[in-house]
């Protein structure tokens, strides 16, 4: 089955610096990659996703890259602000509508 | 995006009851919903898969006569925690995904935080 690696597991940025966070998947066949936010005691939010027939994806600050030949995607947060401090976790899956594949989490702390 | 709305959002409850948590797709329809179960500062554990009227499929390792899952309708799905003891206190989150406008991805509640004492 699929298995979805998370790197780092903590980040910690200055306000204003861009923060990068990575994930490998190993099944070939995946082809959704969202990314979710959650913060503390909430539930995750969706923050943005990408297909496989599309190499980069950017909303605002948020930025998606995805590697299908590496079998890896990245987040770019540029710009970061303090309320991006959060827990990220990136999914992958190879059978939409079905369960994604979750990370383990980064968390992100940018300091003021 | 489209809405999930979890409830209650908090809940303490006695050692050997049950409790109910509501997971309900708002603007909507979700053939397929997911509880999770979450630790502090850990990813999120899948519990079951459910899938509207049909028995849910559990992950290994679940009780599925511990952990009750209905999926009545196609905005509603529960979760039932029978007979709770203390270590059963988590939060715990369900996702719903289904066709329909805004909807072709997961989404998930906002949460249910358990506390069994």
């Amino acid at each position: 089955g699929e298995n979805v690696e998370q790197h780092p597991s903590t980040l910690s940025v200055q306000e204003g610096d861009s923060a990068v966070i990575k994930c490998t998947y190993s099944d070939s066949a995946s082809n959704y990659f969202p990314w979710y936010k959650q913060e503390l005691g909430k539930g995750p939010q969706l923050i943005i996703d990408i297909r496989s027939n599309v190499g980069e994806k950017k909303d605002q600050r948020i930025a998606v890259t995805l590697n299908k030949t590496a079998k890896h995607f990245s987040l770019h947060i540029t710009e970061t602000q303090p309320e991006d401090s959060a827990v990220y976790f990136c999914a992958a899956t190879a059978n939409y509508g079905q369960n994604f594949v979750f990370g383990p989490g980064t968390r992100l702390s940018v300091l003021p | 995006g489209a809405v999930v709305s979890q409830h209650p959002s908090r809940v303490i409850c006695k050692s050997g009851t049950s409790v109910k948590i509501e997971c309900r797709s708002l603007d909507f329809q979700a053939t397929t919903m997911f509880w999770y179960r979450q630790f502090p500062k850990q990813s999120l554990m899948l519990m079951a898969t459910s899938n509207e009227g049909s028995k849910a499929t559990y992950e290994q390792g679940v009780e599925k006569d511990k952990f009750l899952i209905n999926h009545a309708s196609l905005t509603l799905s529960t979760l039932t925690v029978t007979s709770a003891h203390p270590e059963d206190s988590s939060f715990y989150i369900c996702s719903a995904f289904g066709a329909g406008q805004g909807a072709n991805t997961i989404y998930f509640g906002e949460g249910s935080w358990l506390t069994v004492v």
